[in-house]
């Protein structure tokens, strides 16, 4: 069965603070994304990775950093967090080929207070 | 215009009763759609793929019309654990990184 596994489900954490959130699928694909959702905006893309070292930025990538150095793994960076940065954060991954399917992990909701 | 649109409901039907949805999206080279359920709270899971001939997993049918450019989720004899938010998904042939969802359908079954 298909697996996309985030590292914290819940967080709470001061401002100023480096957060590290991590991903891991089991499903060799090239793909990895990460979102952040919040009421009324919907998924919002923050940075995307389509292979190994590889990354795009999203549509919000300030505040944030991606780090792919394996090609199971995607992590997702914020440097110094801020409290507009409270929300929930999900990873996803999906395959090149076939018809794209996104799966996602869990979430991970973090507070910054 | 946004390039996918989905009515934020809420739809409040009773149990047992058909309810639809219907999801609209701009760019005409779109490739691949789908229909996810969101619970409260939860991560997105794929309910299903939608398919250009239409396609049914149970319940649930899904249909196409590129004409039109609007894709469809159907639920027939709904019940309590329908209740979830639905996104429209749509995946535009042209980057693997663009893809599109709706801002979502809440549905709430009542007893």
């Amino acid at each position: 069965d298909v697996k996309v596994t985030q590292s914290s489900r819940y967080l709470v954490k001061r401002t100023g603070e480096k957060v590290f959130l991590e991903c891991v699928q089991d499903m060799d694909h090239e793909n990895m994304f990460w979102y952040r959702q919040d009421p009324g905006l919907g998924l919002r893309l923050i940075y995307f990775s389509y292979d190994v070292k590889m990354k795009e930025k999203g549509d919000i990538p300030e505040g944030y950093s991606v780090s792919r150095e394996k090609k199971e793994r995607f992590s997702l960076i914020l440097e110094s967090a801020s409290t507009n940065q409270t929300s929930m954060y999900l990873c996803a991954s999906r395959s090149t080929g076939g018809r794209g399917e996104l799966f996602f992990g869990e979430g991970s909701r973090l507070t910054v207070l | 215009r946004k390039e996918v649109e989905q009515d934020p409901g809420p739809f409040n039907v009773p149990e047992g009763a058909t309810v639809a949805f219907n999801c609209t999206y701009s760019n005409s080279a779109s490739q691949s759609f789908f229909w996810y359920r969101q619970d409260c709270r939860k991560e997105p899971k794929l309910l299903m793929s939608v398919y250009s001939s239409g396609n049914e997993d149970g319940r649930f049918t899904a249909q196409l019309n590129r004409a039109s450019q609007y894709i469809s989720l159907l639920i027939r004899d709904s019940k309590l654990s329908d209740s979830a938010t639905y996104l429209c998904v749509v995946n535009p042939y042209s980057s693997a990184s663009k893809i599109i969802f709706g801002s979502g359908t809440r549905l709430s079954i009542r007893p």
